[in-house]
């Protein structure tokens, strides 16, 4: 299994309030992602990163931003929840070489914005 | 822009069926790469396969196989002999060059649900 965990797993909060969800790997891989699981829409990209502090937006990506300030950590943060974020973040490594471009994805958090 | 679709949303089979999930991308790269995930009850996203658009062979591996025909821009996935460990839903996904970061597009997902 590839060493990504996320934290937390599983969250409730109120409109309005800051969040910050982090993602954690072991592979030293370079890129790291992350998306957004909702009924109906699959997986939807939010934020990636290519390296330290080198982050660019994805398919849905207003509302949400992303820091990364070591190679191991990826954060997203939601600065003022609404709920229509409530939703299932996943967050996915890859490893970006020539044949070797699958992500693999961490177990998610499940996020509830009241 | 790159789109995914998979038009059924829920295939119902009873175990040892086979079952073909369909597959339709749509991308202006000539170079791109295709991927299958499955998600069980559980919630993890489990990487099944990747295929190039240059190696359009078909695959087998264990009770599953894949078609791929670019010349209709599908990447077909079939489950032989259906289990009841097969219930989960599975995502067809397309990704972008690597100069623009890999992202993947995923269509909506199909949920196999096979009876005993």
């Amino acid at each position: 299994d590839a060493g990504i965990t996320q934290s937390p797993r599983h969250k409730v909060t109120e409109t309005g309030t800051p969040v910050t969800l982090r993602c954690h790997q072991t592979e030293n891989h370079r890129y790291m992602y992350w998306y957004r699981q909702d009924p109906g829409h699959g997986l939807r990209l939010i934020h990636y990163s290519y390296g330290v502090k080198d982050t660019d937006k994805g398919e849905v990506s207003d509302g949400y931003s992303v820091s990364r300030s070591k190679t191991e950590d990826f954060l997203l943060t939601l600065e003022s929840a609404t709920s229509s974020q409530t939703s299932v973040y996943f967050c996915a490594i890859s490893y970006l070489g020539t044949e070797n471009n699958e992500q693999f994805f961490g177990p998610g958090t499940r996020l509830t914005v009241l | 822009a790159q789109k995914v679709t998979q038009a059924q949303t829920e295939i119902s089979v009873v175990e040892k069926e086979d079952v073909t999930l369909d597959c339709v991308y749509e991308t202006r790269d000539t170079t791109y790469y295709l991927f299958w995930y499955k998600q069980p009850p559980s919630g993890e996203l489990v990487f099944l396969i990747r295929r190039n658009s240059f190696d359009e062979q078909n695959e087998i591996s264990g009770r599953y196989s894949w078609n791929f025909q670019k010349s209709t821009s599908s990447f077909n996935f079939t489950i032989t002999a259906s289990q009841v460990v097969d219930s989960a839903v599975y995502f067809c996904a397309l990704s972008e060059p690597k100069a623009a970061g890999n992202k993947l597009t995923f269509g909506g997902g199909t949920r196999v649900l096979v009876k005993p």
